[in-house]
């Protein structure tokens, strides 16, 4: 099955830096790969996802690429804020399988 | 509009005990998936349904656990004389459908369940 490894555990950033999350995923089968946001006592929340047929896509602050060749995949967070401080999650699935598989989050803090 | 709800948002037991967890998913979202997440980690797959079916149960941790959907709606999660280690937070997720195009899950903020 798929196996999802996040790195790093804990990131730690200056109020203004940048910050990047990286997923690597065994299984060439999946794709779609979101990225989740979780608060403490609350549910993930998507922020972006992208699909195997797209290298990289942004949404304001936040950008994901994806390297299918080497199966990884990264979060990039630029002009970081305090309420970005939070629990990210990746995950990969086939989108015929039903499942996603996660990876085991990353704390950020961000410091004022 | 509404989001995933789930019941009841906490839940403390006593070993031995039968327990079920709740879940409205999103209306008209035809799938719905079960996840567990123990302290500090990630979310471990447990079941989904596309509709009343369960296509794949394979993250169910024993026979303990079961689950159901009715109406393509409703889904309950019942876990059977419960042991400590089933404390987590139970969380359950619903999309549009499986398949291409409509893989974005959408959360409830879960159920904690506690084991004394």
């Amino acid at each position: 099955g798929e196996n999802v490894e996040q790195h790093p555990s804990t990131l730690s950033v200056q109020e203004g830096d940048s910050a990047v999350i990286k997923c690597t995923y065994s299984d060439s089968a999946s794709n779609y790969f979101p990225w989740y946001k979780q608060e403490l006592g609350k549910g993930p929340q998507l922020i972006i996802d992208i699909r195997s047929n797209v290298g990289e896509k942004k949404d304001q602050r936040i950008a994901v690429t994806l390297n299918k060749t080497a199966k990884h995949f990264s979060l990039h967070i630029t002009e970081t804020q305090p309420e970005d401080s939070a629990v990210y999650f990746c995950a990969a699935s086939n989108t015929n399988a039903g499942k996603s598989t996660f990876g085991d989050g990353t704390t950020l803090t961000v410091k004022p | 509009g509404a989001g995933v709800s789930q019941s009841p948002s906490n839940k403390v037991t006593e070993k031995g005990k039968d327990v079920e967890l709740r879940c409205d998913p999103i209306s008209g979202h035809t799938a719905l998936y079960w996840y567990r997440q123990s302290l500090g980690q990630g979310l471990e797959f447990l079941i989904y349904f596309q509709g009343n079916s369960a296509p794949d149960k394979s993250g169910l941790p024993s026979d303990r656990f079961s689950a159901e959907r009715t109406g393509g709606s409703v889904s309950t999660l019942t876990i059977q004389r419960t042991q400590q280690e089933d404390s987590a937070v139970y969380l359950c997720a619903s999309s549009l459908t499986v398949g291409p195009g409509h893989q974005p899950q959408h959360f409830g903020d879960g159920t904690r369940l506690s084991i004394l």
